[in-house]
């Protein structure tokens, strides 16, 4: 049962410009809702989190947007770089990181 | 660097084999989690442990156990390994109980890529 949808699963974006990736989920008990990147070999690494009473979180070139009664929050990563290429996960928590569902990862490219 | 080291790096076993996979936590670390990574699955939780105590299971299999040492290190234990076994397991560790109320971070290890054959 996949409880965080996440799509698309794979993007191609040329540099300079936006990327978007998109999550749904169906608890309503979830209350922190981070991003992570991962690059090959590599294990994931936090980059963004929001909470469900929020509705935008920028930091740097990465915005969060949260969307609470549509069940459905999204990362955007303005100005894209080559050096973004990875895949990214997004999750939602459930009081602690016993109780998480990652979505199954996209992997963007940014083409020079 | 997360700080968090995993040994091997590579595993490539046999069905029926067992393997142990370690774990050394970022220093100051109490809580170590381990995580599998399949293509159709994706990131699921298996397990944690704070303090050499095991605080909460997920969906780990009863052929799969764990263990955290007094130095904090902790072994994930694999054994009657099948094939759908293979996967990446991740440890990950974070200062206290894993609660994200007090934004406390999770830091993740490389991981180890086991195969089994």
């Amino acid at each position: 049962q996949q409880q965080v949808k996440q799509s698309p699963q794979s993007l191609i974006v040329q540099k300079g410009g936006i990327s978007i990736i998109n999550c749904a989920y169906e608890n309503t008990a979830f209350d922190y809702f981070p991003w992570y990147q991962q690059f090959p070999g590599k294990g994931p690494a936090l980059l963004i989190a929001i909470r469900p009473d929020v509705s935008e979180k920028k930091e740097g070139r990465f915005t969060i947007s949260f969307n609470k009664s549509a069940k459905q929050f999204s990362l955007h990563i303005m100005d894209s770089q080559p050096g973004d290429s990875a895949t990214y996960f997004c999750a939602a928590i459930r009081g602690g990181y016993q109780k998480v569902t990652f979505g199954i990862g996209t992997k963007l490219q940014v083409i020079p | 660097d997360s700080g968090v080291t995993q040994t091997p790096k590579h595993l490539i076993t046999a069905t029926g084999q067992r393997v142990t996979l370690r774990c050394s936590p970022r220093s100051g670390d109490l809580s170590v989690y381990w995580y599998q990574q399949s293509l159709d699955q994706g990131l699921q939780f298996l397990i944690q442990y704070y303090n050499g105590e095991e605080r909460a299971k997920g969906n780990i299999l009863e052929r799969f156990s764990a263990q955290q040492f007094p130095d904090l290190h902790s072994e994930l234990n694999l054994s009657s390994l099948e094939l759908g076994d293979s996967a990446l397991y991740f440890c990950a560790s974070s200062v206290g109980f894993g609660g994200t109320a007090t934004n406390e971070k999770l830091f993740f290890g490389s991981g180890t890529q086991l195969s089994v054959l």
